[in-house]
């Protein structure tokens, strides 16, 4: 089955720099990569995803890279603020419609001030 | 967005007692629903697929008499924790997806519930 690899485990990064997190995935089927965004006993939350017909993606301070062939993908946040320290998680589908979705291990980023 | 409920938020019950918690898509139809697991600072883990009108399938590693699932309509499954043990304690989550609106699109979650078994 699919199997996703997220690095690093933990970043720690100044405010106003940037913060990237990478993820590697196993299967060549998958077609769809969600972020989500995890506060602490809160729901997931969608922050961007990438589908694999497009190379990249971006929504104002975060921007979403694919590189299918070496299969791996990548969050970028820019501009970092206090409020985007939390939990990060990268995720891969290769279920049309309903989802089915493996996770990485998860990123604590913490932003200092 | 699509909403997803999930119900209780949180739960204390006694060692060996039996758990059922709900999940429900309020403004969508969702003939597949997924349950995860997540212990402490760690992942969310698969557990099972559940299946509107027909038997859930699980995740290898889990026990499906024990973790049993129901989803008796296009808007509710339901995910039962038998004979609960401590061990059982974890932060449990459904997403569900409006396969209604296209193909591929995104996955909702329940809020999670948190289970402590005493």
């Amino acid at each position: 089955g699919e199997n996703v690899e997220q690095h690093p485990s933990t970043l720690s990064v100044q405010e106003g720099d940037s913060a990237v997190i990478k993820c590697t995935y196993s299967d060549s089927a998958s077609n769809y990569f969600p972020w989500y965004k995890q506060e602490l006993g809160k729901r997931p939350q969608l922050i961007i995803d990438i589908r694999s017909n497009v190379g990249e993606k971006k929504d104002q301070r975060i921007a979403v890279t694919l590189n299918k062939t070496a299969k791996h993908f990548s969050l970028h946040i820019t501009e970092t603020q206090p409020e985007d320290s939390a939990v990060y998680f990268c995720a891969a589908s290769m279920t049309r419609g309903a989802q089915k979705l493996v996770f990485g291990q998860g990123t604590r980023l913490t932003i200092n001030p | 967005g699509a909403v997803v409920s999930q119900h209780p938020s949180w739960v204390i019950c006694k060692s060996g007692t039996s758990v059922k918690i709900e999940c429900r898509s309020l403004d969508f139809q969702a003939t597949t629903m997924f349950w995860y697991r997540q212990f402490p600072k760690q992942s969310l883990m698969l557990m099972a697929t559940s299946n509107e009108g027909s038997k859930a399938t699980y995740e290898q590693g889990v026990e499906k008499d024990k973790f049993l699932i129901n989803h008796a309509s296009l808007t509710l499954s339901t995910l039962t924790v038998t004979s609960a043990h401590p061990e059982d304690s974890s932060f449990y989550i459904c997403s569900a997806t409006d396969v209604g609106r296209h193909l591929n699109t995104e996955a909702f979650f329940g809020q999670g519930t948190r289970l402590t078994v005493v």
